[in-house]
Formats: C-alpha cells, sequence, structure tokens
C-alpha cells in the first residue's frame, strides 16, 4: 500500500479564496482523522470519521472549515474564504478499526500558505 | 479533556549519549501513551507506544515508562545515532476516546 495520500503538497492562496485539501487513506482502514500543525499550537485534532460517517469535529475552528468522506478512499478538508491565520501543515491520518487508539497512519501533509 | 505537557521543547546531545523527553497528562482516564517521531517534510510515524497496564516497554534503542500514579511518562533513547534527529511528539488518549491529544512536540539534535 502506498501511505495514506494527500494532495496538493503545497498550496499557496491569496486570502478569501477556496482552498480544498484532498486525502486517501490507507485502504481498510475505517478512520480518518484531520490534523492541523503550527508552531504555537502544536498538533490539533480537527475532525475525525469513521466509516466515512464524522464523528467530532469539535476542532474545527470555525464555520469557515468544513470536511467531508464521500467514501471509504477519499475525503476534502475545504476552507472558505480562507485567511492568512489559516497558514498551516494539514495532515490527513488513518488507522484500522478494532482496537481503541491503534496506530495513526499519516499522510505527509500540505503546507498551506494564506497571503 | 485531556491536556498533554512535553519538556523539553528542544534537546541537544552528543552522538553516543542518551536522550530523555518527558510528559505529563491531566486526564486519569487516559490509558494509552504513543510516541510518534516527525522527520523534515513527512507527517508524524508512531515509533512505540505503552498501555496503562505496562510500566515499562524496550524496543531495542528506544523505552518507554509510564507512571500512571503520577501522571507521566518519557521517552529514552539509548546509543543516539545522527538518523536520531527530529520531532518527538508524546499522545495520551482513553478508553472509548477515539482521539489523541499530542504534546507540542521536542526537536531533538544528535551532534556528531
Amino acid at each position: 500500500d502506498a501511505g495514506v495520500i494527500q494532495s496538493p503538497r503545497h498550496e499557496v492562496t491569496e486570502m478569501g479564496q477556496e482552498v480544498t485539501l484532498r486525502c486517501k487513506p490507507i485502504s481498510g482502514h475505517d478512520y480518518l482523522f484531520w490534523y492541523r500543525q503550527t508552531m504555537m499550537r502544536g498538533l490539533e485534532l480537527l475532525i475525525y470519521f469513521n466509516n466515512n460517517v464524522p464523528i467530532d469535529d469539535s476542532g474545527m475552528p470555525e464555520d469557515r472549515f468544513s470536511a467531508k468522506m464521500p467514501n471509504a478512499s477519499f475525503s476534502t478538508l475545504k476552507i472558505q474564504p480562507s485567511e492568512p491565520r489559516d497558514s498551516a501543515v494539514y495532515f490527513c491520518a488513518s488507522r484500522e478499526a478494532g482496537r481503541i487508539n491503534e496506530k495513526l497512519f499519516f499522510g505527509s501533509g500540505t503546507q498551506l500558505s494564506v497571503l | 479533556g485531556e491536556n498533554v505537557e512535553q519538556h523539553p521543547s528542544t534537546l541537544s546531545v552528543q552522538e553516543g549519549d542518551s536522550a530523555v523527553i518527558k510528559c505529563t497528562y491531566s486526564d486519569s482516564a487516559s490509558n494509552y501513551f504513543p510516541w510518534y517521531k516527525q522527520e523534515l517534510g513527512k507527517g508524524p510515524q508512531l515509533i512505540i507506544d505503552i498501555r496503562s497496564n505496562v510500566g515499562e516497554k524496550k524496543d531495542q534503542r528506544i523505552a518507554v515508562t509510564l507512571n500512571k500514579t503520577a501522571k507521566h511518562f518519557s521517552l529514552h533513547i539509548t546509543e543516539t545515532q545522527p538518523e536520531d534527529s527530529a520531532v518527538y511528539f508524546c499522545a495520551a488518549g482513553g478508553q472509548g476516546a477515539q482521539k489523541l491529544v499530542f504534546g507540542q512536540g521536542t526537536r531533538l539534535t544528535i551532534n556528531p
């Protein structure tokens, strides 16, 4: 398996524009997580899905953020409109069902810069 | 909710020496404590984990210890090598909680 695949690797956009980040989890993994990493706040969980259903979105900072998982092999994180403070590295991670808090497999991340 | 504190934020050691990174957590219900290593330009990768029914776990040069009474756990790396240079994150998670709370990270530098 190629692991968790995220695209794009880098995104530079202007304030006010819509940004869509994409993630393909590892096949067979039932959980998908979106994290944001910044120097100030470290790794923060934004939202996670179980079997394509959003379970906990309490980490989503504002209504400008939305996430979807239309099928088991694809998820998106959208920011509309984007702001400079959204600049961060966004990671997608997936894991198997079964044991509680089992190993997370992270993608390589999307470096987002909002000018 | 859970809060995880990690120290130090940066650590520099000579190659061959040992490195220790410490974390404390706040929620006594947490029972799973993984450590992740993040290399430049990559996502974090699990290197070792421990559950609350175990006090210590070793895997070659790395070990983790857990003190549930004091609510702290530590990562020990012995005989450090240049490839150990990275950012290390601790995390804590509880039974029934599907999400992990991460510490702020420790940037470890191994000096040749």
